[in-house]
Order: C-alpha cells, then structure tokens, then sequence
C-alpha cells in the first residue's frame, strides 16, 4: 500500500534553532500534502496545504514565516519550525493525497518535537 | 463549518468484548476517514468511506450519509486495538476536519 514516510519520528532542539521535518512518499507521487499539529490531548489541526511546486496555503493563525513549507517534489515536502521555542513543542503530522482513481489519503508516522 | 462529535470519549473494554465508536458530522462531506492514533502518536488509515459499509479483519465501518453518522466496529477485541480512534470528515475541498478522537483501552 502507499506510505509516506515521516523523518525525523522524535527531534529535541534547543530555542532559537530551526528544525526541519520531511515527509516522503515512497511509491507513489502526492502532487498535494498537509501538515498537521497535534497538541496534547487535543484533535489534530490543519497548518497547511502544501502543492508541488508551489506556494503552501496556511490556515489563519498559522505564521507562514515561522512554518516554512516546500514541496519542490512530487515525492517530498519539508516542514522547517524557525526559530523555535518551547511553545511550538508539539506533534506534527503530514498527510498526502494519493493521485489515483481513489484518491485516498495516506500518513506520515508523526513527528514530536521538544524545543528546550 | 463542519462540527465533528464522536462518542464515548473514552472506553474500557474486556478483551473479546464487541466495541462501536460513533461519530456524527454537521454538514455534508465528500469522504469520511477513521483513523487509529497508537499511544506513540503514528496515525494509520483504517477506513474511506462515502458510502455504506467496509469490512477490514475485525474492523467494519459503515455510514449512514442522510444521518450524517458513522459507527466503527470491533469484533473480538484485544488489547492491541488500544489506541485513539480518530474520525475525520472531509468536505468537497481536500482539508479534513477531525473529531476530538474516542480512547480505546482493552483490558486482557
């Protein structure tokens, strides 16, 4: 079946370094992904669509300067936390929509990272 | 806006024991999605549905689209299904929209 697959899975960081998370689809091209935030015991939260080859659209509230996206491949898109703090500890989650005649989506393992 | 409910919140339950989640959406959706979250936060796909029902080993989900409802079903659970049990809906957009997430404990 389709996998992405998410690097790194547990990332700790110390505030004010950037941290970059990627998110790879492994047998198949995903023309659109999208990351996901996840706070404690709480639901998952839309950040941003990202398409190939061009600009991510972030969700109101969402600093796209902050969360610097790319998706300059049909097989990869980067999420970079900038400048990190501790209140961007959290998890994060990509999802990538499978161009077939399905168009399932599919998930990353998740990334959780603790900025110190 | 789309409001997703699921419901228990939380559920214990002894292992073999018969188990439904429910989930109920306020508008209408192109595709609704169950998610299994484990405890180390991976989230696995379980389902798509649009309409009726699907079967997956023990798993069986079906949606009623006219009531906005969908149920997932354990049979013969064990303490492996212990996990979050996320309902996502999806609108004629791509953007899911998630339920809060129903923890499942199974008790050997």
């Amino acid at each position: 079946g389709a996998v992405v697959s998410q690097h790194p899975s547990r990332v700790i960081c110390k505030s004010g370094t950037s941290v970059k998370i990627e998110c790879r689809s492994l047998d198949f091209q995903a023309t659109t992904m999208f990351w996901y935030r996840q706070f404690p015991k709480k639901s998952l939260m839309l950040m941003a669509t990202s398409n190939e080859g061009s600009k991510a659209t972030y969700e109101q509230g969402v600093e796209k300067d902050k969360f610097l996206i790319n998706h300059a491949s049909l097989t990869l898109s980067t999420l970079t936390v900038t400048s990190a703090h501790p209140e961007d500890s959290s998890f994060y989650i990509c999802s990538a929509r499978m161009v077939t005649h399905s168009y399932g989506y599919t998930f990353g393992s998740g990334t959780r990272l603790t900025v110190v | 806006k789309n409001e997703v409910e699921q419901s228990p919140q939380n559920l214990t339950a002894q292992e073999g024991e018969f188990i439904t989640i429910n989930c109920s959406y306020s508008v209408g959706i192109s595709a609704l999605h169950w998610l299994q979250q484990h405890p180390g936060g991976g989230i696995v796909s379980l389902f798509m549905l649009s309409s009726g029902k699907k079967k997956h080993g023990r798993l069986i989900a079906t949606i009623n689209i006219q009531e906005k409802h969908s149920s997932l079903h354990i049979t013969a659970s064990h303490p492996r299904d212990s996990a979050v049990y996320i309902c996502a809906v999806r609108g004629y957009g791509q953007n899911f929209v998630f339920g809060p997430g129903t923890r499942l404990s199974v008790l050997p």
